[in-house]
């Protein structure tokens, strides 16, 4: 079955550092998302992306953060200038369509850890 | 933006009893999807409900959509260790997905 994959599995970034989490969403698939779960808490709602714009960003999603799809099969998530409570589990999904009948497919996930 | 609230928030059974979790949402709701995520795991798609009063079977799984399409449950009779995990309501967005704040369920051999 297609999946979704995420590399790295786990990063560890000084404070104030750059990250990039990257994502292979599944081939056929036009919308993509990037979540995050703080340790033990629920998943969060960060952006979706679709036809190479954002189409909703949720507020933690502020200008440290941004999306690309720099070519046709990764999708990126870079955080500019890291804060150790970016610390979290980062979900990438995709959809085939958009709308309130699709179901997302997540990858296994980025664990971020800043120092 | 939308929230819906699971309870409980934990849950721990013996090996063989049931498992419920409740969804609710303040507002009335398109649609409702469940996920679970394993231990160390990633979401993964259970089932989507659409019609008011819906209710609907996987195996062990029971699912049901309220009249009022305002709140939703998944019951799991007689639970097996392979069901330990967080249980996650979600619903649908134009263009996203609001997660509820999840039951983990522990399930005791």
């Amino acid at each position: 079955e297609p999946e979704v994959t995420q590399t790295p599995s786990h990063q560890v970034t000084q404070m104030g550092q750059e990250v990039i989490l990257r994502c292979v969403p599944i081939s056929n698939h036009l919308y993509f998302y990037w979540y995050r779960q703080i340790l033990g808490q629920k998943v969060e709602f960060l952006v979706s992306f679709y036809n190479n714009e954002i189409s909703e960003k949720s507020e933690i999603f502020d200008d440290q953060f941004s999306v690309e799809r720099p070519d046709g099969s990764n999708f990126t998530l870079k955080i500019r200038s890291t804060k150790l409570e970016d610390s979290a589990m980062y979900f990438c999904a995709s959809s085939v369509g958009r709308g309130r009948n699709e179901k997302l497919f997540f990858g296994s996930g980025t664990q971020l850890s800043v120092l | 933006g939308q929230q819906v609230m699971q309870i409980p928030q934990y849950q721990h059974v013996q090996e063989g009893e049931d498992f419920t979790t409740y969804c609710n949402s303040s507002t009335t709701l398109s649609n409702i999807q469940w996920y679970k995520q394993r231990p160390g795991g990633h979401p993964v798609f259970l089932i989507q409900l659409v019609k008011s009063g819906e209710v609907k079977k996987q195996k062990r799984l029971t699912f049901q959509f309220g009249e009022a399409k305002k709140n939703s449950s998944l019951h799991i009779t007689a639970t097996q260790t392979t069901d330990v995990g967080t249980y996650f309501c979600s619903i649908t967005g134009a263009n996203n997905l609001f997660f509820g704040t999840g039951t983990r369920l522990t399930v005791i051999p």
